[in-house]
């Protein structure tokens, strides 16, 4: 069975104060891990897709690199618009995603 | 830019009555899914399709079902509602590519009392 862990569960950081979301996974034959930014009351946005250990995506102040068993999401000098809740997912054999519960960033200014 | 559209952003039902949400995305998606998210429990599977008129059980199908007549539409059904189905309700739809992001709707609040 799949699974996705994220940690930590909550993070409050100082407007400038960089930092790193971890994606831990357990996964046969990984299709894909994928990041979104979910605010409240909303629905999760996309924001990177990572297929293969090494990879790194970057946007903004935020960049996603992938190895063979985690996935970090590094926040450079974050922003108060930058609170929100990420979530990591990954794809296996199917088109089904596996979603961790996701961790809730805070960026105090 | 991809746009998945849900019916409601908020709906408040009796225990009992049967309910409807609705999902239509335009970008041509073959798969199309619903979750619920409650505090806690993370986004859970309900149902999924790969294709019109198939439908796939996800990992909470009890006391829902789906049905999908068009490719771009895919809606949900409480047949009968109880308050243990007060939660958020995500659609998504993704391609079969492959690049298989999924793409959410807005979200429906649903409440039963």
């Amino acid at each position: 069975e799949d699974q996705v862990t994220q940690s930590p569960e909550a993070l409050r950081l100082q407007e400038g104060e960089s930092s790193s979301l971890n994606c831990s996974y357990t996964v046969s034959g990984l299709r894909g891990l994928f990041w979104y930014r979910q605010d409240p009351g909303k629905g999760p946005e996309f924001l990177f897709t990572l297929y293969s250990a090494g990879e790194e995506k970057e946007k903004e102040r935020l960049k996603a690199t992938l190895t063979k068993k985690e996935s970090f999401l590094h926040i450079t000098a974050p922003k108060p618009e930058d609170s929100a809740t990420y979530l990591c997912a990954v794809g296996a054999g199917s088109y089904q995603l596996t979603f961790g519960k996701g961790t809730k960033l805070s960026v105090i200014p | 830019d991809v746009k998945v559209t849900q019916s409601s952003r908020y709906l408040v039902k009796r225990t009992g009555e049967k309910v409807f949400l609705e999902c239509v995305q335009d970008m041509d998606h073959e798969n199309m899914f619903w979750y619920r998210q409650d505090p806690g429990l993370g986004l859970r599977l309900i149902y999924f399709s790969y294709d019109v008129k198939m439908k796939e059980k996800g990992d909470i199908p009890e006391g829902y079902s789906v049905s999908r007549e068009k490719k771009e539409r895919f809606s949900l059904i409480l047949e009968s509602a109880s308050t243990n189905q007060t939660s958020m309700y995500l659609c998504a739809s993704s391609t079969s590519g492959q690049s298989y992001e999924q793409y959410f709707g807005p979200g429906t609040r649903l409440t039963v009392t």
